[in-house]
């Protein structure tokens, strides 16, 4: 597609579910991000891939918070038992290359809210 | 990454040129300088990168002072349409996420 998609646009459940947010990155491109970002602040890493390998998870918050990429183009995003702090808008973004200074391309997001 | 400081917000006339600055003194050689805008509720928008030359695209020119200190994004017309959060964000070469701070909200005003 034109830019990159995230599915869904918004997402609402009951504390306690799963959920898995999907991202489908621009065509060919290297790098896949997840940020988080809280309503009035800025994006927050989370995590993000280069091809299908996971390269850096240190944003995470915790051990609910996992990510895949297995075929090194779509990236799942899964919270496990969900709590309201994990409300938030999710972001992805994928880029070009896999190291260099290449911009950033985000989606719209999935708009999360736990009840 | 360098840490960055930008105004909280502010007001430009629509068809004047905007003018945001940004600090960053702590900036190391291997840094380079980014601008992105978020309006609204949409993703984070790229504007423009550089290191250490001025840079020039379709929507922006970049200025960067000679000691690297500082930057200015400028918007030659704005449009209501540029209203929107401002972030200057300083990244290393082969670094990969951005640290997006509070930003500057930008209002065109009519």
């Amino acid at each position: 597609g034109a830019g990159v998609s995230q599915s869904p646009r918004y997402k609402v459940t009951k504390r306690g579910q799963d959920v898995a947010l999907r991202c489908d990155p621009i065509s060919g491109h290297v790098s896949l991000y997840w940020y988080r970002q809280a309503l009035g602040q800025g994006p927050e890493f989370l995590t993000y891939f280069n091809y299908e390998a996971q390269q850096d998870k240190s944003g995470l918050p915790n051990d609910r918070f996992s990510a895949e990429r297995p075929e090194g183009s779509i990236s799942t995003l899964t919270i496990q038992r969900t709590e309201q702090r994990d409300s938030a808008m999710y972001r992805c973004a994928s880029s070009s290359t896999g190291t260099g200074v290449g911009p950033q391309h985000f989606g719209d997001g999935t708009r999360l809210s736990i009840l | 990454d360098a840490k960055t400081t930008q105004p909280t917000s502010m007001d430009c006339a629509e068809g004047r040129a905007a003018n945001l600055p940004c600090n960053h003194s702590t900036i190391s050689g291997n840094e380079y300088v980014y601008w992105y805008r978020q309006i609204h509720s949409q993703g984070p928008q790229y504007i423009i990168h550089g290191l250490k030359n001025n840079e020039t695209n379709e929507m922006a020119s970049l200025i960067i002072t000679e000691d690297r200190k500082s930057s200015t994004l400028i918007l030659p017309h704005a449009t209501l349409r540029d209203t929107a959060v401002y972030y200057c964000i300083v990244r290393v070469v082969y670094g990969q996420n951005f640290v997006f701070g509070p930003g500057t909200r930008l209002s065109v005003l009519p």
